[in-house]
């Protein structure tokens, strides 16, 4: 079931901006990730922000995680062209059914030279 | 290299015919998973893997079948009861719950 909601679902930005996208999702959650998809291919792994994180980094990129209103933002701070693709949030639930991690429906980002 | 790989890339099939994509890991993962995306839309969850010689059904698992023989491998079959198989279908990996998880390249199905 997909219980993430990405936004906003499309963003177009110019080179040298930066883009920030936002995850929501529904239940209690061990972890939240985020995975990049370039056209036509498989997701790729950026990041892992555990429920007891609020701010994580790695190179360009910055996630942010509050667990109170169930919200994670993805920032890609002085984007390039190559930044373009669609970006995806998936959580790990706590408890229950954790063994699968739930998909948001991701946001395109198309960055203009 | 260490990796995730499916076969065909590019796969087509004609009505009424069963096709098999192929998925192979040699990550030692556990978990193995198969989802379908469509144009423009998220992943869907078909079917999962935990362990060897278990599967689960996903969320839309009707006219789809797996097995878990080897840990390594984890094949997907698209029957002749999937009446809308046209996707790009999406395999992947991981250690277990509460870690990354690892895609294959993705195999394009079309019916013709």
């Amino acid at each position: 079931s997909q219980q993430g909601e990405e936004d906003p679902q499309a963003l177009s930005i110019q080179e040298g901006e930066n883009a920030t996208m936002n995850c929501s999702y529904k239940t209690s959650i061990n972890n939240l990730q985020w995975y990049r998809q370039n056209s036509g291919r498989g997701l790729v792994h950026l990041i892992l922000i555990r429920s007891n994180e609020r701010e994580k980094h790695s190179g360009r990129l910055r996630v942010t995680l509050d667990t109170s209103k169930k919200s994670s933002s993805l920032l890609i701070t002085a984007s390039r062209a190559a930044d373009t693709a669609s970006y995806f949030c998936a959580t790990d639930a706590v408890g229950g059914n954790n063994r699968k991690l739930i998909w948001g429906l991701g946001t395109s980002l198309a960055v203009n030279p | 290299d260490g990796g995730i790989t499916q076969s065909p890339k590019y796969l087509f099939r004609k009505e009424g015919q069963n096709v098999t994509l192929s998925c192979e890991q040699n990550l030692n993962h556990d978990a193995m998973y198969w989802y379908r995306q469509d144009p423009g839309q998220g992943l869907r969850l078909i079917y999962y893997s935990q362990i060897v010689n278990d599967f689960q059904k996903g969320d839309i698992a009707e006219g789809y079948s797996v097995s878990r023989e080897k840990k390594e491998s984890f094949p997907l079959t698209v029957t002749s009861a999937q009446k809308n198989p046209t996707a790009f279908y999406l395999c992947a990996s991981r250690i277990g719950p509460n870690t990354e998880a690892f895609f294959g390249q993705g195999t394009r199905l079309t019916v013709v």
